[in-house]
């Protein structure tokens, strides 16, 4: 499975500022999503980072808001805009290699610890 | 469309057993297990593809019915170190895209 590791591990933030996350992947991957995680609560898919061309949207998450880029196929940025407290959640990245079939395994990212005051 | 796990949460002994649902109202092609410990990230756990085939990490096995579009997941003799919260999650292949929806969760805590 592929190393991936995040930046930053956490952070604490301030209402109507932005905060850029980052995700590397040691080796190439096909797919990079991003997800948020609420507390006591499960996994919820922001978006998928497409490499090369815009992130496809889950409903309710909107590009303004989560701006995603992909510029090749081991890294990927999350940028979090305009914060308020309920933002406050761990993010997370998360990579596939994908063969179109229905074995293709996520593995995770450390995440991403944000805390909006 | 998010799979439902039961129960929400379930406390254990050292040594007790205990089974994890995974519930879906679309069809399913394959379930993925995952745990997640406190303050980490899920690692994964194992696949459950179609055929009610069954598979095993430590003492934590899983089966699949397609046709219930249900997993179930077993773990026998528990110990310490399987508290942590588990997810199944299931792939959703689209025209071009994919992507990969999670239970709501099911909270272990194993006591001593």
């Amino acid at each position: 499975s592929a190393v991936i590791s995040q930046k930053p591990s956490r952070d604490i933030c301030q209402r109507g500022t932005s905060l850029t996350i980052q995700c590397q992947v040691d080796s190439q991957v096909t797919m990079m999503f991003w997800y948020r995680q609420q507390p006591g609560q499960s996994l919820t898919l922001i978006a998928t980072a497409n490499q090369g061309s815009e992130a496809t949207y889950e409903s309710g998450f909107v590009i303004d808001k989560f701006p995603i880029s992909r510029p090749n196929l081991t890294f990927s940025t999350l940028t979090v805009s305009n914060m308020s407290p309920e933002d406050s959640s761990i993010y997370l990245c998360s990579v596939a290699n994908l063969s179109g079939r229905a074995t293709d395994t996520q593995y995770f990212g450390p995440g991403t610890r944000l805390t909006v005051l | 469309q998010q799979p439902v796990q039961s129960p929400q949460a379930v406390i254990l002994r050292e040594g007790e057993d205990a089974v994890i649902n995974c519930s879906s109202s679309k069809a399913l092609y394959s379930v993925h297990w995952y745990r997640q410990k406190h303050g980490e990230a899920p690692v994964f756990l194992m696949i459950l593809l179609k055929g009610g085939e069954q598979k095993g990490h430590e003492k934590i096995s899983a089966s699949f019915n397609e046709k219930k579009q249900q997993s179930s997941l077993y773990l026998t003799a528990s110990q310490l170190s399987y508290s942590g919260t588990y997810f199944c999650g299931t792939p959703h292949l689209g025209s071009g895209t994919y992507k990969y929806i999670f239970g709501t969760g099911t909270r272990l805590k194993v006591l001593a």
